[in-house]
């Protein structure tokens, strides 16, 4: 069985400051590793996906996801936190191959303080 | 634009009613998901589709709950009777399988339905 854990219920930042939303997983085989965000009465958006090559993935409005197969985490990361990054956060794993279903984490809500 | 869209966005109803709700998956996606989510519960699946033919429903209460995809441009799920536990906000997702190029299983949600059940 495939599982997410992210464990802070909530991480704060002051606008301006780095910011980072943990996540680590457990899945057989390789992953596919997903970070998605919901706005507050939104449906979840993506944000970025880890695939292969490359540990660390940049995707929108700035984010950016480090892979770490040793530690098996995916960390979210921005390097200047904004206002409007305040929301809820899914970090997302899935199997190759086949029809996988996704498993999401229970979302961590990121608030950047002004 | 292409997106998933859900009807009814909001749905207030009594204990023991039958609700419907929809969804219409992105055109040309063969994947559909349902997911539940709630302040305790967080986001669960409880059911997905694969070119219309139900792929895993385990994670839906099979006494009350039933989930269809009448064709490809439509996904229901019902809940009959409904009961206040039922309450919270239901989301529709739509990706392209296998999983694997292009989309290596991104999902894309629609707006989702706050049901209430009083």
């Amino acid at each position: 069985a495939q599982s997410v854990a992210q464990p802070e219920d909530q991480v704060n930042v002051a606008e301006g400051n780095p910011l980072t939303v943990k996540c680590t997983y457990s899945v057989s085989g390789n992953p596919y590793l997903f970070w998605y965000v919901q706005y507050p009465n939104r449906g979840l958006q993506f944000l970025l996906k880890y695939i292969t090559g490359d540990n660390l993935v940049k995707g929108s409005y700035g984010f950016e996801a480090e892979f770490n197969k040793s530690q098996t985490s995916f960390h979210l990361k921005k390097p200047s936190a904004l206002v409007s990054d305040s929301a809820l956060y899914f970090c997302a794993v899935s199997r190759r191959g086949g029809y996988q279903k996704v498993t999401f984490g229970t979302g961590t809500k990121l608030q950047v303080i002004p | 634009d292409a997106r998933v869209t859900q009807t009814p966005r909001d749905k207030v109803t009594e204990m023991g009613q039958e609700v419907t709700m929809r969804c219409q998956p992105i055109l040309g996606h063969n994947t559909v998901f349902w997911y539940r989510q709630t302040m305790m519960q967080g986001l669960e699946l409880l059911a997905y589709f694969r070119n219309r033919a139900p792929l895993d429903d385990s994670g839906m209460p099979k006494d009350r709950f039933s989930a269809e995809m009448p064709d490809a441009t439509l996904a229901t799920l019902k809940i009959q009777p409904s009961e206040p536990r039922d309450s919270a906000v239901y989301f529709c997702a739509s990706g392209l399988g296998p999983t694997g190029p292009p989309t290596y299983n991104e999902q894309f949600f629609g707006p989702g339905t706050r049901l209430t059940v009083l």
